[in-house]
C-alpha cells in the first residue's frame, strides 16, 4: 500500500526557512516523479513544485520560485521542499503527492504537514 | 500561471446530473490532455476521481465523468448522491513542467 508521510511543518517567522520532508513506502519510488501542492486555511489547491525521478526536470509555481527548492533521495525513499523568505501567504497544508507515470494527475497523497508563518 | 476557472458553486437534487466545467487557454487545457479532477471532502485529503481527460481510476463510480472541448473541461456527476457533496478540483499541465490547479468548485446536494 502507498504511503506519504510529510514532516517538517511548524510555526515560522517570517523571512526564516523550514525544510519539509516526506517519507515514502509502499511502491518503488525511484520510479515516480513527485509534487508538492498547498492549500492555505480554507482556500483551494496550489501547485507548488514537481520533480521528476532522477531530478533532472524541475518545476515551480512562480509564487515560489527563487524561495523554494524541491529535492529527492531516492536512495532514502524521501522528497523535500526546502522553503526559504517565508512569508504570511505560504501559510497552508503542504501535501506531498505521487504523479502517475505517463500522466499528470496526482494519484496518491499523504495526509500533508501545516506550516505557518507569523511573528 | 493564472489558476484554472470553475464556477464557485454549484448543486443538484439527488439523481440528478451536474457539470462543472474548468477553462483554461491553449497553453494548458487546451493544449494537452491532461487534465484531472480532484474531489476533497471538509478535512480529507484530495482524492483523484479523473485522469486524462476522462478515464476514471479504479474504484471510481462511473456516474463521474470527463471531457473537454478546446480550452474547457468538464466534470459530469450523474445521479447525484449524499455522498458526492464535496470540493472538485481541476487540473491540467501548462507546460515546461509545471501543473495548475483551478479554484475549485462546491458541490452542493439539495
Amino acid at each position: 500500500e502507498v504511503h506519504l508521510v510529510e514532516s517538517g511543518g511548524g510555526l515560522v517567522q517570517p523571512g526564516r526557512s523550514l525544510r519539509l520532508s516526506c517519507a515514502a513506502s509502499g511502491f518503488t519510488f525511484d520510479d515516480y516523479p513527485m509534487h508538492w501542492v498547498r492549500q492555505a486555511p480554507g482556500k483551494g489547491l496550489e501547485w507548488v513544485s514537481h520533480i521528476t525521478w532522477n531530478s533532472v526536470n524541475i518545476g515551480y509555481a512562480d509564487s515560489v520560485k527563487g524561495r523554494f527548492t524541491i529535492s529527492r533521495d531516492n536512495a532514502k525513499n524521501a522528497l523535500y521542499l526546502q522553503m526559504s523568505g517565508l512569508r504570511a501567504e505560504d501559510t497552508a497544508l503542504y501535501y506531498c503527492a505521487r504523479r502517475a507515470r505517463g500522466d499528470w494527475s496526482l494519484e496518491y497523497w499523504g495526509q500533508g504537514t501545516l506550516v505557518t508563518v507569523s511573528s | 500561471q493564472s489558476a484554472l476557472t470553475q464556477p464557485p458553486s454549484a448543486s443538484g437534487s439527488p439523481g440528478q446530473s451536474i457539470t462543472i466545467s474548468c477553462t483554461g487557454t491553449s497553453s494548458d487545457v487546451g493544449g494537452y490532455n491532461y487534465v484531472s479532477w480532484y474531489q476533497q471532502h471538509p478535512g480529507k485529503v484530495p482524492k483523484l476521481m479523473i485522469y486524462g481527460v476522462s478515464k476514471r481510476p479504479s474504484g471510481v463510480p462511473d456516474r463521474f465523468s470527463g471531457s473537454k472541448s478546446g480550452n474547457t473541461a468538464s466534470l459530469t456527476v450523474s445521479g447525484l448522491q449524499a455522498e458526492d457533496e464535496a470540493d472538485y478540483y481541476c487540473s491540467s499541465y501548462a507546460g515546461s513542467d509545471n501543473l495548475i490547479f483551478g479554484g475549485g468548485t462546491k458541490v452542493t446536494v439539495l
